[in-house]
This record gives structure tokens, C-alpha cells and sequence, in this order.
């Protein structure tokens, strides 16, 4: 089974700094996609950024991009020019891209990001 | 805007008084899914639906039922809720499964059991 682990609960960033949030994940699969999806305080998830694993190049969204290594199983992003509207829950998520039982989103236990001004 | 709506925002419900969850989506997508999300947890897939086939996770409750009667709409029944069934249950979905598109979620319903 493939699991997703953020070992960073807390992180804490200044206003216009740069923060990196790490994530591993285990997968016996080859073929698959990992995204990051920020949750505000009481709203709704959304999107950050995704990454699909057959391509080598780091996925870009302007201020957000990811450092993805598949050899090592490790999706971390990082954020540029940090901004109060960063703040929120960041979890980072694995999806299967083809398996007959199940598909489903498979999170980590998310990381709270703190910026302060 | 197209979009996935969840209502109500908050339930209260009694101890093993049936509730229902609606989800409703504008997007015209083909899976509908609903997650547990517990407070300070991992959202926690509990089935979806691929147009009208229901695919249930193994470890998801008898307790826990959905009916999707159209392509827009989905609700989720839990028949005799219990303590540990408080929890934030969200909705998303998703123009086509395993593939690289994201899953678009609604604000979630708020779900407390007296």
C-alpha cells in the first residue's frame, strides 16, 4: 500500500521569505502523480501544484514549485516570496495512475504553515 | 463559477439519529468522492463513484452509505451515527480517475453528534 509521510507538523516563514515543506512517500508503482493541496482555516482545499512521476522536470506554478527526486521518493515545495495568504494546512498527496481497485487521493498528515509579517 | 457545493456547512445530529450530506457539482465530472476528514487528520477517502459505479474502500463503515441519483449530485447517509463519527466530511471530484487532474473540493460539511 502506498503511504505519505510530512514530518514537518509546524513551519514557520517571515513575510517574503522562503520556506520548503518536505514529503516522502513509498509506492511499489511506477506510474503515478503527487500534488501539494493548501487548506485555509475553515476553507475549502485547493490545489497548489502537481507533478506527474514520468516527467523529470520540477513542476513551477510562479511563486510555488517543487524539488521532485522519484530515486529517492521525495516531493518537497517550496515557496518564494512568502505571503500572509500562504498561511494554511499544506498537504502533500499521492495518486495511482492506474489501479483497478481504488482511486483515491492518499495524504499526508499536512503541515501547518505560519507566515509572519 | 463552476464549482462543488456541500450543504449544510454545519450538522448537528443525536447519537444514532440518520443524517444526510448533500454534494452538488457544476463541473459535469465524472467521479464524485467522499472523504473523513478528523480534526488534525489526513482527509481519508471513504468511497467514490465513476459515473454511476460505486467503489467502496474496504475499511469504510457499514454505517456509512451514498447515493449519487445524477451526474450532479451526490449525498452521503450515515445511518446511526456515532461519537467518533464527528468529523469535517468533504466532497470532490474529479473530471476522470487516475489521472493527473486535481480533485476540486467543496468547503465541507461540519458534522457533530450530541
Amino acid at each position: 500500500a502506498q503511504t505519505v509521510t510530512q514530518s514537518q507538523p509546524e513551519m514557520s516563514v517571515q513575510e517574503a521569505e522562503t520556506v520548503t515543506l518536505s514529503c516522502t512517500y513509498d509506492t511499489s508503482e511506477s506510474d503515478y502523480y503527487l500534488f501539494w493541496y493548501k487548506q485555509p482555516p475553515s476553507r475549502q482545499m485547493i490545489l497548489v501544484i502537481r507533478q506527474e512521476a514520468y516527467k523529470q522536470q520540477n513542476a513551477t506554478e510562479n511563486r510555488f514549485s517543487v524539488n521532485f527526486q522519484k530515486a529517492a521518493k521525495s516531493f518537497s515545495l517550496k515557496i518564494s516570496d512568502s505571503q500572509l495568504g500562504d498561511a494554511a494546512m499544506y498537504f502533500c498527496a499521492y495518486r495511482s495512475a492506474r489501479n483497478a481497485n481504488t482511486d483515491k487521493l492518499i495524504f499526508g498528515t499536512g503541515t501547518r504553515l505560519q507566515v509572519f509579517p | 463559477d463552476a464549482m462543488v457545493i456541500q450543504n449544510p456547512r454545519y450538522q448537528v445530529t443525536q447519537f444514532g439519529k440518520p443524517v444526510t450530506l448533500s454534494c452538488s457539482q457544476t463541473l459535469n465530472h465524472n467521479v464524485m468522492y467522499w472523504y473523513q476528514q478528523k480534526s488534525s487528520q489526513a482527509p481519508k477517502l471513504l468511497f467514490h463513484y465513476y459515473d454511476k459505479d460505486f467503489n467502496n474502500e474496504a475499511d469504510t463503515p457499514d454505517n456509512f452509505q451514498s447515493r449519487r441519483p445524477n451526474t450532479s449530485f451526490c449525498f452521503l447517509d450515515i445511518r446511526s451515527p456515532g461519537l467518533g463519527d464527528a468529523a469535517m466530511y468533504l466532497c470532490a471530484t474529479s473530471r476522470d480517475r487516475f489521472s493527473n487532474q486535481p480533485q476540486h473540493f467543496g468547503d465541507g460539511t461540519r458534522l457533530s453528534i450530541l
